[in-house]
């Protein structure tokens, strides 16, 4: 069955160090996302991407983040300069319904820690 | 801005009851809610998506209702069993690309 895979699986790095966590979704789908979930907190909602474009970005996207479909198949998640509270679990998703209407398929996740 | 809740926060059954897990959110103007299973420090996998034309999905011993008009789905669970403890997430999608709006989840526990 197909899935979305997420590489890799744990990062730590120290505060300020660039992270670039990576993607591989369902080969047909369009529509592509950023998820996250702090730890015992709800996940919440990063980015979405279709088209090779940002479709639409959450506040908490600021210009540390950055998203990229570099290649036809991965989808990357960029962190600029890391702190602390950028510590969390980072979801993939995938779908290959039309606006606000398909069935997300997500990855294990990436779980960073930020020392 | 829409808000989704999630009850009960935890549940602890013997195995072979019926259960049901109640999620509800603040913004009846959804485009479709979708059921997750989440085990410990995994990922998410995608149990049941409704769309809000649709009033329930069965998918097993799963079945999730979807009453727009009052903000509220119930996913609903027959003969439970062990491998059923997991988390359970509901999350409605606001329209847009499809942007997910999660609840805490409800924590299933089990037991032979």
């Amino acid at each position: 069955e197909p899935e979305v895979t997420q590489t890799p699986s744990h990062q730590v790095t120290q505060m300020g160090q660039e992270v670039i966590l990576r993607c591989v979704p369902i080969s047909n789908h369009l529509y592509f996302y950023w998820y996250r979930q702090i730890l015992g907190q709800k996940v919440e909602f990063l980015v979405s991407f279709y088209n090779n474009e940002i479709s639409e970005k959450s506040e908490i996207f600021d210009d540390q983040f950055s998203v990229e479909r570099p290649d036809g198949s991965n989808f990357t998640l960029k962190i600029r300069s890391t702190k602390l509270e950028d510590s969390a679990m980072y979801f993939c998703a995938s779908s290959s319904g039309g606006r606000a209407t398909g069935e997300l398929f997500f990855g294990e996740g990436s779980r960073l820690t930020v020392l | 801005k829409q808000e989704v809740t999630q009850i009960p926060a935890a549940l602890s059954v013997p195995e072979g009851e019926n259960l049901v897990l109640n999620c509800s959110f603040t913004d009846s103007a959804i485009y479709n809610l979708q059921w997750f299973r989440q085990d410990p420090g995994k990922g998410l996998t995608s149990l049941l998506l409704i769309q809000s034309s649709q009033r329930e999905q069965t998918s097993g011993r799963l079945n999730a209702s979807l009453d727009k008009s009052s903000g509220r789905s119930t996913l609903y669970i027959a003969a439970s069993q062990p491998g059923d403890s997991a988390t359970y997430l509901c999350a409605v999608s606001t329209g847009g690309y499809n942007k997910l709006i999660f609840g805490a989840g409800t924590r299933l526990a089990v037991h032979p």
